[in-house]
């Protein structure tokens, strides 16, 4: 009954390895999000995909590759990884017309050694 | 750019002891502000959207009000279970940011039995 899921839910590595974080939406929404939060909680749109087309592309490393199979999955792939780059990052979902109320999924909280 | 201040950054309560958080915001063209609760190890929690200035909502305890600088999200008679994190997000009503949310760094609101 998960509305939007990611995995995993914890994630560490060392530096310089590759890792992705899959999320998933059950809601049938045509827009989903990657957020990052930082160590002060500050949360920060990094992506935005609409029925699988980029929409949103802040100023993130290049890389960060999100790829979007379908309009109900989210994946994102990080390249040599960097300390900078713990953090948790959350997946969330929306139907873009509808004001932009977005739900979040629980979270993936990468360590980088 | 969009910006969100919230104040302020945490509030210990009472149970019973009523109080207000603040969310000041500079938006091009505000389409809707959002507030969320986000609890320790969790996504955040979609509480309320405001589309315009003199606009209120309520749920259980809560209420979100909203000027055209600011919203407070009051709290009546608060209990423990109340306690966590809310976040003031905004969102602008179009161009290259559409669907966009900018978040305020939150308040961390504890309430004491």
């Amino acid at each position: 009954d998960t509305a939007v899921s990611q995995t995993p839910k914890y994630l560490v590595t060392q530096m310089g390895n590759d890792k992705s974080i899959k999320c998933e939406q059950n809601l049938g929404h045509d827009t989903m999000y990657w957020y990052k939060q930082d160590s002060k909680k500050f949360l920060k749109i990094m992506f935005s995909y609409n029925n699988k087309e980029l929409i949103i592309n802040e100023t993130v490393p290049n890389r960060f590759s999100p790829k979007s199979p379908d309009k109900a999955h989210l994946n994102l792939h990080i390249n040599s990884l960097e300390l900078g780059d713990s953090a948790v990052y959350f997946c969330a979902s929306s139907q873009l017309n509808n004001y932009n109320e977005q739900f979040f999924g629980p979270g993936t909280r990468l360590t980088v050694l | 750019e969009d910006q969100v201040t919230q104040s302020p950054e945490a509030l210990r309560l009472q149970e019973g002891e009523s109080s207000s958080l603040n969310c000041s915001y500079t938006v091009s063209g505000l389409r809707g502000l959002f507030w969320y609760r986000q609890d320790p190890g969790k996504g955040p929690e979609f509480l309320f959207t405001l589309y315009s200035a003199g606009e209120e909502k309520e749920k259980e305890r809560l209420k979100a009000t909203l000027t055209k600088k600011e919203s407070f999200l009051h709290i009546t008679a608060p209990k423990p279970e109340d306690s966590a994190t809310y976040l003031c997000a905004v969102t602008n009503a179009g161009g290259t940011s559409y669907g966009k949310l900018t978040f305020g760094q939150g308040t961390i609101l504890t309430v004491h039995p």
